[in-house]
């Protein structure tokens, strides 16, 4: 049963390029969420889609934006890169269909570095 | 916006030792989580809690939902070596229920635990 998985790995983009972010949820989960974790700190959330809608969103500007596709896997697009943006960039996937606070599974996420 | 407190923010354990850890809020939680994080990896759910005065163990670990609904704690019993890592408490704040999906999952900065030198 294949967890979250994410690609790539690492990346090394430069101050005002634009980065896509790939996701494919643990099998089973319908739901997809987006954190980002600056070094030395807990995961901030940027936003959950569900039924390939933005369902919420956390406290990121614009620049940052995602999308669902049928098949539950995701993508986080960030334009205009800031040096600010350098952080691991985790995906979650969950289970709506049970309880509605169920826990989110991570994947090992993207490690993005703006030069 | 709502935080989570965790402490100690770093410790160091030997091997055998027992180890806690907590998590306060300002605001009531309606589920509390562990989760671990090894180097270059995502977080790993250890336990989840539901219920105010919930006590529950996976193995060497055991958790606790408080009973104001403000806080949780992590004990790990008789350390081994790799038990070392970063540990995160998160919580659903209560006022989160957006019936049928997930809300804002909030997670404190993390417990490192390190090997006593």
């Amino acid at each position: 049963d294949a967890g979250v998985t994410q690609s790539p790995t690492h990346l090394i983009k430069t101050r005002g390029q634009q980065v896509t972010l790939r996701c494919s949820p643990k099998s089973g989960h319908d739901t997809v969420s987006w954190y980002q974790q600056a070094l030395g700190q807990g995961p901030q959330f940027i936003f959950q889609y569900y039924e390939e809608e933005e369902r919420q969103r956390g406290n990121f500007p614009d620049r940052f934006s995602g999308h669902q596709f049928p098949n539950y896997s995701s993508e986080l697009n960030v334009n205009a890169l800031l040096l600010g943006d350098s952080a691991l960039y985790l995906c979650a996937s969950s289970d709506t269909r049970g309880t509605y606070n169920s826990p989110l599974h991570f994947g090992n996420g993207t490690r993005l570095t703006v030069t | 916006g709502q935080q989570l407190n965790q402490s100690p923010q770093s410790m160091f354990i030997q091997e055998g030792e027992d180890v806690s850890m907590n998590c306060t809020s300002s605001s009531i939680f309606n589920t509390w989580l562990w989760y671990k994080q090894d180097p270059g990896e995502g977080p790993v759910l250890l336990i989840a809690l539901y219920k105010a005065g919930e006590l529950t163990s996976n193995g060497r670990l055991t958790a606790q939902f408080g009973i104001t609904r403000k806080d949780s704690f992590l004990n790990i019993s008789a350390s081994i070596p790799s038990d070392v890592g970063i540990y995160f408490c998160a919580g659903y704040p209560n006022s989160m229920n957006y019936g049928g999906s997930q809300g804002n999952l909030i997670f404190g900065k993390g417990t490192k635990l390190s090997v006593k030198p």
